[in-house]
């Protein structure tokens, strides 16, 4: 059974700091591995994707990746309370890459 | 579409009745996924489709539940004699196996009353 791993939060942070999500996975093979952002009532959007191990950044995120230990983080520079959401985290397999997802975190941005 | 298209986007259904939920995927995306979403909880996954294998049905709760997908495009899941623990959102997500980026269409909010 694949996993991956996510504390739920609620992770609390004001505004302007740096908000620090992580996400730990089982599949030692997982090739792909991403960031989704959903607000409440809405659905999931990709905000980043990683392929290889070091740090992938975008604007005010950037995504870090250890294959080694398993571990995938997303760094949100800035936070602003526009950020206020939960964040899944999810992990592909080779080949057909079949996608599993963490169940989130919380986020919350205090102004 | 630009998008994945799912309806109807609402649905409220007396329990025992049969319910289909619907999803258009991108155009040319091979892989579909069907998740469900109950209130302040995670992706349940339940069914995975990809190209002309055959689909992955590991997380279909019981055998109420079924998929498929006709000609590698449309999906159509069916709950048949609903229960109001069937309540929740339904989500669809497709995309390109190669990239692995899955997008998510606006989801099927289903209530059993």
């Amino acid at each position: 059974q694949k996993e991956v791993e996510q504390n739920s939060g609620p992770l609390s942070v004001p505004e302007g700091a740096i908000a620090s999500l992580n996400c730990t996975y089982s599949d030692r093979g997982s090739q792909s591995f991403f960031w989704y952002r959903q607000y409440s009532g809405k659905s999931p959007e990709l905000i980043m994707s990683i392929y290889s191990n070091g740090d992938k950044e975008d604007g005010r995120f950037t995504a870090q990746l250890n294959k080694a230990s398993q571990y995938v983080s997303l760094l949100i520079r800035d936070s602003q309370p526009s950020d206020s959401a939960t964040y899944l985290c999810a992990v592909g397999e080779g080949g057909y890459q079949k996608v599993t997802f963490g169940t989130g975190t919380k986020l919350q941005v205090i102004p | 579409g630009a998008g994945v298209s799912q309806s109807p986007s609402n649905k409220v259904t007396e329990k025992g009745k049969d319910v289909e939920l619907r999803c258009d995927p991108i155009s040319g995306h091979t892989a579909l996924y069907w998740y469900r979403q109950s209130l302040g909880q995670g992706l349940e996954f339940l069914i995975y489709f990809q190209g002309n294998s055959a689909p992955d049905k590991s997380g279909l709760p019981s055998d109420r539940f079924s998929a498929e997908r006709t000609g590698g495009s449309v999906s159509t899941l069916t709950i048949q004699r609903t229960q109001q623990e069937d309540s929740a959102v339904y989500l669809c997500a497709s995309y390109l196996v190669l990239q692995g980026e899955a997008f998510f269409g606006q989801g099927t909010r289903l209530t059993v009353v």
